[in-house]
């Protein structure tokens, strides 16, 4: 069974401050691995897409790498605002429609 | 182009109420999901279709059921409303299967008591 971890579940950084949110999942078998993010009371809305074939993708501020060999995926965001405080999840597609969701860490960037 | 809309927004039930949850997309996706979101639990999946007509069990399916009659909505339905049914529903889209990326909707926060 897919387990997905991410650490930490929570961070406080200070604004323009370059930061790292780490993802990990058990079965290497996978599709692809998606970034998130949920502002509170809000739906998901969709970061970055990384394939299985893939190494990383970039939008903007965001880079998201990814090592299906040792199962971890890591969202990187350049010179933080607070505009990014929000929940950020990833998700794993393996096979069967299967797609296992991380619990999140929560970003808090402090003016 | 709305992309994934769900209605209700918000819902209370009573326990034993039953309830219908909608879930539109207008970007022609082939499948659609319906999720639950909990504290500290993470999305699981419900129930998922893989085109109009089709559905099947996700990893939580107890105690709902859905219908695809057409291909742009997914309906999820609560027979026998529960407090453990208290959460927040999402429904998702995609294209197709394996590398497609999912587009989610707004979520539905249900409270039954």
């Amino acid at each position: 069974k897919q387990e997905v971890t991410q650490i930490p579940a929570a961070l406080s950084v200070p604004e323009g401050e370059n930061l790292v949110l780490n993802c990990s999942f058990t079965d290497s078998a996978i599709y692809n691995l998606q970034w998130f993010r949920q502002d509170p009371g809000k739906g998901l809305t969709s970061l970055l897409l990384i394939q299985s074939s893939q190494r990383e993708q970039t939008s903007g501020r965001l880079n998201a790498s990814l090592d299906k060999s040792s199962g971890r995926s890591t969202l990187y965001i350049a010179a933080s605002q607070p505009g990014d405080s929000a929940t950020y999840l990833c998700a794993v597609r393996g096979g069967y429609q299967k797609v296992t969701f991380g619990t999140g860490t929560k970003l808090q960037v402090i003016p | 182009n709305a992309g994934v809309t769900q209605t209700p927004k918000f819902r209370v039930l009573k326990t034993g109420q039953s309830m219908t949850l909608l879930c539109a997309q207008d970007m022609n996706h082939e499948y659609m999901y319906w999720y639950r979101q909990d504290p500290g639990m993470g999305l699981r999946l419900i129930h998922y279709s893989v085109g109009e007509g089709t559905t099947a069990k996700g990893e939580v399916p107890d105690g709902y059921n859905v219908s695809r009659l057409k291909k742009q909505n997914f309906l999820l339905g609560l027979e026998s409303a529960a407090p453990s049914q208290t959460s927040v529903y999402f429904c998702a889209s995609s294209p197709l299967a394996g590398a497609y990326e999912q587009y989610f909707g707004p979520g539905t926060r249900l409270t039954v008591t």
